[in-house]
């Protein structure tokens, strides 16, 4: 089982600012097989990027994904309001296809 | 419009059954891997099977073997997940996904709760 490890467990930041978000494997995700969703309260969560680096249908520039093999990358440049939500990765390479814990980001 | 709705979900007694749907229209279902995933009060987001487009193949989380099983009627554009054996850790809100480029769609969930 790949297990996944997001850092930091929470991001503090302003509108405006920019945001980095860690994930990490505990082996080699098969094909780049990482995803990225968003979620809010009391909603579903919404993907975000697929294939460690491409945006999902309809999410805006501002998200991108980068990485490969055990480390990836989320970078949000420029949050807006609607920005601020948790935020998983999650590979789907190889079953049982593991989600991290998760990555907070809250207003500062 | 590309749409997924849960239904099935209550309050169960542990060592409890219930069956989950997933009504999905917009899209061509019988071309899709479908997939459960759980996410228990408070926590992160958990995988919990998947199935193929034609149904021959289904992979599980090593902890509902042998309790769960997923399943799919194409020609009712629908998806199941059958809960046997409930535990209390089983409490959590239920999403059926679209599988494709990762779980790209995604319905709005339906909570099972399992207590005495």
């Amino acid at each position: 089982e790949i297990v996944l490890t997001q850092s930091p467990g929470t991001l503090s930041l302003s509108p405006g600012e920019r945001a980095t978000l860690s994930c990490r494997a505990s082996q080699s995700v098969s094909n780049n097989y990482l995803a990225w969703y968003q979620q809010k309260p009391g909603q579903a969560p919404r993907l975000l990027i697929f294939g460690a680096s491409i945006r999902a249908t309809g999410i805006p520039d501002r998200f991108s994904g980068s990485g490969s093999g055990t480390d990836f990358t989320l970078t949000i440049s420029g949050l807006e309001p609607e920005d601020f939500a948790v935020y998983y990765c999650q590979q789907y390479g190889s079953a049982p296809f593991t989600f991290g814990p998760g990555t907070k980001v809250d207003i500062k | 419009e590309e749409q997924l709705v849960e239904s099935g979900g209550g309050l169960v007694q542990p060592g409890g059954s219930l069956r989950l749907s997933c009504a999905v229209s917009g899209f061509t279902f019988s071309n899709y891997w479908m997939t459960w995933v759980r996410q228990a009060p408070g926590k992160g987001l958990e995988w919990v099977a998947s199935i193929k487009p034609d149904g021959s193949e289904q992979y599980y989380v090593e902890s509902v073997k042998g309790r769960f099983t997923i399943s799919r009627d194409n020609a009712k554009n629908s998806l199941y997940l059958q809960v046997n054996s409930l535990r209390a850790e089983d409490t959590a809100v239920y999403y059926c996904a679209r599988t494709w480029s990762a779980f790209d769609i995604w319905g709005q969930g339906t909570m099972v709760t399992v207590s005495s």
